[in-house]
């Protein structure tokens, strides 16, 4: 299955906002409503920020929002903060091929 | 609170058989609600997944590795394991196992480990 789309990097000031797209097609994006974000940070695992579009686990702050729309999903940071600058990940279910992982952006906090 | 821990030689020679195993703490192993996954990052790469194990034994392997890969589980020891035969310095990576829910979310990573392949 290929890859998700996203942009290799995104940048913003502190206190501004910044979106992170994520483009897909009908079959995974497009056609669920399970698009999961990530952040990384150099050298530790993962971390679940967003799941089923729009949801946050617990313990994240509410300065992430997700969105969607047709084939492309989008993260949201508001509010941003020197802690944020870091490596973000989509995923989507896919159905049966399921397991599809965007190219990542790096988020820099200038 | 779940806990994943990885744990596996960090150097395996090419042609040989890397062998990881995830050991998972503060939560079952044999509930169907979720799938246990592995996935990889290469050096300064991008996120792969390889696989995920159901807890009846069912196993999805992604096409590129299909061939060369072996996921099983263990409940009474809480664990689920990777091998992959016949290695070469492409499959020098970060190796992460997760937590994955039904429809794909990874809600609880082990924090990785580093496998060489090297003579």
């Amino acid at each position: 299955q290929s890859a998700l789309t996203q942009p290799p990097s995104a940048s913003g000031s502190p206190g501004q906002s910044v979106t992170i797209s994520c483009t897909g097609t009908s079959s995974d994006v497009g056609g669920y409503n399970y698009v999961s974000w990530y952040q990384q940070h150099p050298g530790k695992a993962p971390k679940l920020m967003i799941y089923e579009v729009t949801k946050r686990p617990s313990g994240v702050p509410d300065r992430f929002s997700g969105s969607k729309s047709g084939n492309t999903a989008s993260l949201t940071v508001s509010g941003l903060q020197a802690e944020d600058e870091a490596d973000y990940y989509c995923s989507s279910y896919a159905g049966s091929n399921w397991g599809v992982f965007g190219g990542g952006t790096k988020l820099t906090v200038l | 609170q779940v806990q994943l821990q990885e744990s596996g030689p960090g150097l395996v020679k090419p042609s040989q058989t890397l062998s990881l195993t995830c050991t998972v703490s503060g939560g079952s192993i044999s509930s169907g609600d979720y799938y246990w996954s592995w996935i990889r990052q290469h050096p300064t790469k991008g996120l792969e997944w390889i696989g995920y194990i159901y807890y009846d034994g069912n196993t999805y392997y992604t096409p590129s590795l299909k061939s060369r890969l072996s996921i099983s589980l263990d409940t009474s020891k809480k664990q689920f394991s990777l091998n992959l035969y016949s290695v070469t310095a492409t499959d020098t990576a970060v190796y992460y196992c997760a937590r994955t829910s039904l429809y794909g979310v990874l809600d609880y990573w082990g924090q990785g480990t580093l496998v060489t392949v090297s003579s």
